[in-house]
């Protein structure tokens, strides 16, 4: 069974600064691994995916992620974070299989200061 | 590009009413699930669906029963509803092949009182 721990239910950045959102998770079997974004009042849109192959993920809007294995972390950054970042952001993994379940973490809301 | 698409978008209940969340695909996705949001607990895998046909129970199932008799649908019936019960609820779909990304609808968001 998987579990996904986000660290930080709530994140506050400045403009322009480092968004750095955390997100371990425990399988026992090698993970898919997303990262999610919610928009107030709207469903959760993908920002990326890491299945297989290189473990730094590039996503939309100029987020990118690294799966360390070691580590079991997935962290999401994006180097300058930008007004319309604010919302609530979901780690998720699969642990594959013929169903492909997602387990989601508690999720992290970001605000981004002016 | 319509995608998935619930409704209604609100709903309010009374305690022990039923109801039937809808959910519609139009992308031929073979797997569909339901989940229910609550504040600070992320997503709940309610009930899923690998095909027409075939549903099985998630992490929350009760309270809830679902069908699915084409690929299009699959509705989220709510038989009493309960307080507890008050929550967004998404549905969601993916390809059976493709990187296990699934698709989420708008949401429902539904009181009980």
């Amino acid at each position: 069974a998987q579990s996904v721990t986000q660290l930080g239910s709530h994140v506050s950045v400045s403009e322009g600064a480092l968004v750095l959102l955390r997100c371990n998770y425990s399988s026992s079997v090698p993970p898919y691994l997303f990262w999610y974004v919610q928009y107030p009042n709207q469903g959760l849109q993908l920002l990326l995916k890491y299945t297989t192959g290189a473990t730094l993920v590039k996503g939309i809007n100029g987020f990118e992620a690294e799966f360390k294995k070691s580590e079991t972390s997935f962290h999401l950054t994006k180097p300058s974070a930008h007004m319309s970042d604010a919302a609530e952001y979901f780690c998720a993994v699969s642990e594959g299989g013929n169903d492909y379940k997602l387990s989601f973490g508690a999720g992290t809301t970001v605000t981004v200061r002016a | 590009n319509a995608g998935v698409t619930q409704t209604p978008k609100f709903r309010i209940l009374k305690i022990g009413q039923s109801m039937t969340l809808q959910c519609t695909q139009d992308m031929n996705h073979n797997y569909m699930y339901w989940y229910r949001q609550d504040p600070g607990m992320g997503l709940k895998l309610i009930y899923y669906s690998v095909g027409a046909g075939i549903t099985d129970k998630g992490e929350v199932p009760n309270g809830y029963n679902v069908s699915r008799s084409t690929t299009e649908d699959f509705p989220l019936r709510l038989e009493l509803a309960a307080p507890s019960q008050t929550s967004v609820y998404f549905c969601a779909s993916r390809d059976r092949a493709g990187e296990a990304i699934q698709y989420f609808g708008a949401g429902t968001r539904l009181s009980v009182l």
